[in-house]
């Protein structure tokens, strides 16, 4: 089973700052088969990448994805209020086994 | 507009049985794999199962194997998950989620539902 593990586990910053997410797996990933959550409490959780650095439709462009191999990063350009929330990095290169990172907390300082 | 709305939830004891279902509209259900992800009270996402567009084909975490079940109606656009032998450690709210790809192996989520919150205790 593939692990991803995500740091930092909780991101203190202010509206209008940059947020830099990281996702690392146990082992090599395709880059086509890492894709980024954000979930806020109470809510359905909502794709924002696809494919390591593919917008999902109607995400805005201040989300950004990056990486391959084994180290992956979600980057908010600029963060809005709405974007505090956690956020999960998922792989399914390795199937059956889809696996979720832990999760990062983006929260407002 | 996609719409995923589960169900059955609730209450159970250590060893019961429950059955979660996820109503769906806004798009071709038989199109699309769908699966099951939950979340454990302060933990983050875990995916539990997940099954093909045709039901022909199902999938499931280790951690639920032998006791879990997933299906589908195409009939009536509705995932099911019937779980057996249920344990403390199944408590978790449950998501039913769709398939971004299509139809053949479950992959990634593009629409996901509320959730049901399933508390295993005595």
């Amino acid at each position: 089973e593939i692990v991803l593990t995500q740091s930092p586990g909780t991101l203190s910053l202010s509206p209008g700052e940059r947020a830099t997410l990281s996702c690392r797996a146990s082992q090599r990933i395709s880059s086509n088969y890492l894709v980024w959550y954000q979930h806020k409490p109470g809510q359905a959780p909502r794709l924002l990448i696809y494919g390591t650095s593919s917008r999902a439709t109607g995400i805005p462009d201040r989300f950004s994805g990056s990486g391959s191999g084994t180290d992956f990063t979600l980057t908010i350009s600029r963060l809005e209020p709405e974007d505090f929330a956690v956020y999960y990095c998922q792989q399914y290169g390795d199937s059956p086994g889809w696996t979720f990172g832990q999760g990062t907390k983006v929260e407002i300082k | 507009e996609v719409q995923l709305l589960e169900s059955g939830g609730g209450l159970v004891q250590p060893g019961g049985s429950l059955r979660l279902s996820c109503e769906t509209s806004g798009f071709t259900f038989s199109s699309y794999a769908m699966s099951w992800v939950r979340q454990a009270p302060g933990k983050g996402l875990e995916w539990v199962s997940g099954i093909s567009g045709s039901a022909g084909s199902t999938y499931y975490a280790g951690s639920v194997k032998g006791r879990f079940t997933i299906s589908r109606d195409n009939s009536r656009n509705t995932l099911y998950l019937q779980m057996n032998s249920l344990r403390a450690e199944d408590t978790a709210v449950y998501y039913c989620a769709k398939d971004r790809l299509g139809p053949y192996l479950p992959s990634h989520f593009d629409r996901w539902g509320r959730g049901t919150l399933v508390t295993v205790s005595s």
